[in-house]
């Protein structure tokens, strides 16, 4: 039921490097989000779209930035990576209507060394 | 502002029924989810109920809500090794809120 996907599941870069973490989802959502969990496994909100052309940062403040140039795509980019960034990443679609379900992807586990 | 609390722990034998406890603070609050987190994965939509029911029963699932109280309980019946995992407890606030306030998860250990 969850059709959404990102790539890659396990990345390890170095210092300084740019990089790109992809999410797509085949629901036809408009609704998209991105979330860091620490450690701990909370979740913090970073950055969310309702649709083409709309993005905003959530409530944990994030240095990486986000597009949605197409509906079905969401990809989140660090410019210049540290430690500080590793982390999982979590993408996540929602319904627009009724129950408004939320699915999530599998993670992104980037590790900066 | 929104706010859910979940005790962080929970260990229960193979066999026993597993009860998962949240409360939130937003009265607003239109649906309440439980997701689950195996380790190394993303999260799962398990269940959700509206914010008007008393309960909801899914095969071996049982959600109870208490809007009274703010409080969201998860029962899983006849526990296996296999619902050893994270649990979420989150709320959509508000009729045109989109965006879920999650707790902190409560850790599941089921013991063979």
């Amino acid at each position: 039921e969850a059709d959404i996907y990102q790539t890659p599941r396990y990345l390890v870069i170095g210092t300084g490097k740019k990089i790109t973490l992809e999410c797509s989802q085949t629901m036809g959502h408009d609704k998209m989000y991105w979330y860091q969990q620490d450690p701990g496994m909370e979740l913090h909100l970073i950055h969310y779209s309702y649709g083409v052309n709309s993005t905003e940062k959530g409530d944990l403040s994030s240095e990486s930035t986000v597009s949605r140039i197409r509906t079905e795509h969401f990809p989140l980019t660090l410019e210049s990576a540290r430690p500080s960034h590793t982390s999982q990443y979590l993408c996540a679609s929602s319904e627009s209507k009724g129950a408004r379900r939320a699915f999530f992807g599998q993670g992104t586990r980037l590790t900066v060394v | 502002g929104e706010d859910v609390e979940q005790s962080l722990f929970l260990s229960v034998r193979e066999g026993d029924s597993s009860v998962i406890n949240c409360t939130y603070t937003d009265s607003s609050s239109t649906y309440l989810y439980w997701y689950k987190q195996e380790p190394g994965a993303g999260l799962q939509l398990l269940t959700y109920i509206f914010s008007n029911m008393d309960m909801k029963q899914d095969q071996r699932l049982t959600v109870l809500l208490n809007k009274k109280d703010k409080h969201l309980s998860l029962r899983i019946a006849d526990t296996q090794t296999g619902d050893s995992a994270i649990y979420f407890c989150a709320e959509r606030a508000g009729a045109g809120s989109y965006q879920l306030t999650f707790g902190k998860g409560t850790k599941l250990s089921v013991i063979p």
